[in-house]
C-alpha cells in the first residue's frame, strides 16, 4: 500500500490478556516507530527501529512491552499482562531514514483494556 | 529528557483570520522541530518543520518561527479555513539528522475554525 498500515484497527481485551498489534510500514523505510496516545494528550515515544534492531527502546514503560521488527519491514508491538492503563491509541510511524526527519504515521490501532 | 509545552490547549478563530500557537522545549541539544496535523480517527500529518540552523520557514499560508535562545517556536497560519480545523502538535528531537530518535511531542492545540 502507499501508506503506513496498522491492524487491528479496534482491539478490545480483558486485563491480564496478551495482545499483538502489526504494523507494516511504507516499503523501503528502514526506520519505524511506535508511539502511544492517550486521550487529549500527543503521541508518546515508546520505540524505535533502524533496520531489524532497536536503536531506541527508552520509551518502553516496562518490561510488559516488547516489539520486533524481525525481517526490517513488518513490526509487531506485544503487550503482556496488559492493564487498563494501557487503553491508547498505538501510533506507528515510518520513514525513509535519510534524514529528512519526515515521519509518516498509520491511522493507529486503538486499544481498550476492560 | 527533553520536555515540550504547548499552548493554547484550544484556539478558535474566525474563518479567514490568522491562528498562532506557541511551544517551548528544555533540551537545549534539540536541533529538529515538526508541527503536525491530526484530523479524527487519522494518524498525525507533518506540515512543516524547521531546523535550527534557521529562523523563519513559511510555506504558502503556514509559517514556523524559532528562537533558540529563548528555546521556543510558534506556528503561524494564515487566512484560516474550516479544512484547518483539526489538533495540531509541535514536537522536538536532538535526534541527528531530524529522524534518528523518537520525538518529544507537545501535548496539542485543537484549533476550530468558526465560520
Amino acid at each position: 500500500g502507499a501508506g503506513v498500515s496498522q491492524t487491528p484497527s479496534n482491539k478490545v481485551t480483558e486485563k491480564g490478556k496478551y495482545v499483538e498489534l502489526r504494523c507494516d510500514p511504507i516499503s523501503g523505510h528502514t526506520a519505524l516507530y511506535w508511539y502511544r496516545q492517550s486521550l487529549g494528550q500527543g503521541p508518546e515515544f515508546l520505540i524505535y527501529f533502524q533496520g531489524t534492531g532497536a536503536a531506541d527502546d527508552s520509551g518502553l514503560p516496562n518490561d510488559r512491552f516488547f516489539a520486533v521488527r524481525p525481517e526490517g519491514s513488518v513490526s509487531t508491538l506485544k503487550i503482556q499482562r496488559t492493564e487498563r492503563g494501557d487503553s491508547a491509541v498505538y501510533l506507528c510511524a515510518s520513514s525513509s531514514g535519510g534524514g529528512t526527519g519526515e515521519l509518516f504515521f498509520g491511522e493507529g490501532s486503538r486499544l481498550t483494556v476492560l | 529528557g527533553e520536555n515540550v509545552e504547548q499552548h493554547p490547549s484550544t484556539l478558535s478563530v474566525q474563518e479567514g483570520d490568522s491562528a498562532v500557537i506557541k511551544c517551548t522545549y528544555s533540551d537545549s541539544a534539540s536541533n529538529y522541530f515538526p508541527w503536525y496535523k491530526q484530523e479524527l480517527g487519522k494518524g498525525p500529518q507533518l506540515i512543516i518543520d524547521i531546523r535550527s540552523n534557521v529562523g523563519e520557514k513559511k510555506d504558502q499560508r503556514i509559517a514556523v518561527t524559532l528562537n533558540k535562545t529563548a528555546k521556543h517556536f510558534s506556528l503561524h497560519i494564515t487566512e484560516t479555513q474550516p479544512e484547518d480545523s483539526a489538533v495540531y502538535f509541535c514536537a522536538a528531537t536532538a535526534g541527528a539528522g531530524g529522524g534518528a530518535d523518537g520525538l518529544t511531542f507537545g501535548k496539542g492545540t485543537h484549533l476550530i475554525i468558526q465560520p
